[in-house]
């Protein structure tokens, strides 16, 4: 089992909806998770960044962390033609250690 | 605030010739990475300095990769010999610190093709 898994896509929605990315991890030790935006040819960006179980709310996206599950959510509502990137989701197990990413899910907003 | 700078952005080089990239972190940021992405993939740690300390580089491959981060600002990573497999975006990306809190702040990149 990969320590970090996500859907690599693509998910394509409709301009205006909302767009779900998911991401399970295996440590569960794991304390801090984060989803960078990357766009084709660019360097990955952070989105949000979430620590604890729950919601985390930021504009138009949404954190979603459960410990239990080992799942952690990225929604994005009203979902805009540039927000076409791929989505990757990063797990931090400690401090001290390399953050691990997961391959990507690609998102295709369609106009 | 200036973000990571890289350089250079692309590079295109034959197999055997040396090549160097060059990052300057944020300021103030006393911890820095050097990834590696391949098309399609999360980026992969190659080596992780606290300051001018090497205290991460278990997946650097040394028998080509060298890197350093003199007064523990600005680093270097070099490959010597490059080889075809060697294609990929290298990233560097910089922290406040090396706490599992702490976020990391991505360049942009220097996308290296060998030929």
């Amino acid at each position: 089992q990969k320590e970090v898994e996500q859907n690599s896509g693509p998910l394509s929605v409709p301009e205006g909806a909302i767009a779900s990315l998911n991401c399970t991890y295996s440590d569960r030790v794991s304390q801090s998770f984060f989803w960078y935006r990357q766009y084709s040819g660019k360097s990955p960006e952070l989105i949000m960044s979430i620590y604890s179980n729950g919601d985390k709310e930021d504009g138009r996206f949404t954190a979603q962390l459960n410990k239990a599950s080992q799942y952690v959510s990225l929604l994005i509502r009203d979902s805009q033609p540039s927000d076409s990137a791929t989505y990757l989701c990063a797990v931090n197990r400690k401090g001290n250690t390399p953050l691990v990413f997961g391959k990507g899910t690609r998102l295709s907003v369609i106009a | 605030e200036a973000g990571v700078v890289q350089s250079p952005r692309y590079k295109i080089i034959e197999k055997k010739q040396p090549v160097a990239f060059w990052c300057n972190p944020i300021s103030g940021h006393n911890t820095l990475y050097w990834y590696l992405q391949n098309l399609g993939q999360g980026p992969e740690l190659l080596i992780r300095y606290e300051n001018e300390e090497a205290v991460d580089d278990s997946q650097l491959p040394k028998d080509r990769f060298s890197a350093e981060r003199l007064k523990g600002v600005d680093s270097t990573l070099k490959i010597q010999p490059a080889e075809l497999g060697d294609s990929a975006v290298y990233l560097c990306a910089s922290s406040l610190g090396a706490g599992v809190y702490d976020t990391q702040y991505f360049g942009p990149g220097t996308r290296l093709t060998v030929l």
